[in-house]
């Protein structure tokens, strides 16, 4: 399984555009990478999932450089209620073959 | 249903007894996985099944974990013998298939005193 590496905090403010970025040195060639995000009291919620350069849906935008060594989850103009923990997964078809394995995410706070 | 179901939402038990904990995933989907959260920590991988088939069972803490599933629907998952380090929220998850984007019940809140 490609190991992934997050900050663990981040603070932001209302209106900015956040970037998370994910490090997995290790990825493989069958390898996607997926993010969640979860809520406080809530389980994760799937945001989006790429495989290579640019993904963009309507709630964020996931970078992948040539060499796919990392990814930067990209939300624009953050509000108070995207404040959670986001976790990075790499795994074969997002899934890592079925044992989907979160890391321990980076909890991002946004202030007014 | 519309979303993939947990009960009992909250469950404290008593040191020892066993607790049976119900996941009723979203119609379809072939593909479920159990989680456990303690308080402030990420999410801590246990089973997954494609079908009713669990390939891999490694992520059970002991063997007083076990779980199953029917039908290719309803899993449980039992803990036998309840110590405190099992009090976690306990996650259930599917998704149409192993790999896919995967959708997350409310959990199971359980309490060991």
């Amino acid at each position: 399984l490609a190991k992934t590496t997050q900050p663990i905090s981040m603070d932001s403010y209302e209106g900015q555009e956040v970037n998370i970025t994910c490090s997995h040195n290790n990825i493989a060639t069958n390898d996607y990478i997926t993010w969640y995000q979860q809520f406080p009291s809530q389980g994760p919620r799937f945001i989006i999932q790429g495989y290579k350069t640019k993904v963009t849906n309507e709630v964020a935008s996931l970078f992948i450089p040539a060499d796919r060594k990392s990814s930067t989850l990209s939300l624009p103009r953050v509000s108070l209620s995207d404040t959670a923990v986001y976790y990075c997964l790499v795994g074969e078809d997002g899934g890592s073959q079925g044992n989907l394995i979160f890391g321990k995410g980076t909890k991002l706070s946004v202030k007014p | 249903g519309a979303g993939v179901s947990q009960s009992p939402s909250n469950k404290v038990t008593e040191k020892g007894k066993d607790v049976e904990l119900r996941c009723d995933p979203i119609s379809g989907h072939t593909a479920l996985y159990w989680y456990r959260q303690s308080l402030g920590q990420g999410l801590e991988f246990l089973i997954y099944f494609q079908g009713n088939s669990a390939p891999d069972k490694s992520g059970l803490p002991s063997d007083r974990f076990s779980a199953e599933r029917t039908g290719g629907s309803v899993s449980t998952l039992t803990i036998q013998r309840t110590q405190q380090e099992d009090s976690a929220v306990y996650l259930c998850a599917s998704s149409p298939q192993v790999g896919t984007e995967a959708f997350f019940g409310q959990g199971t809140r359980l309490t060991v005193v």
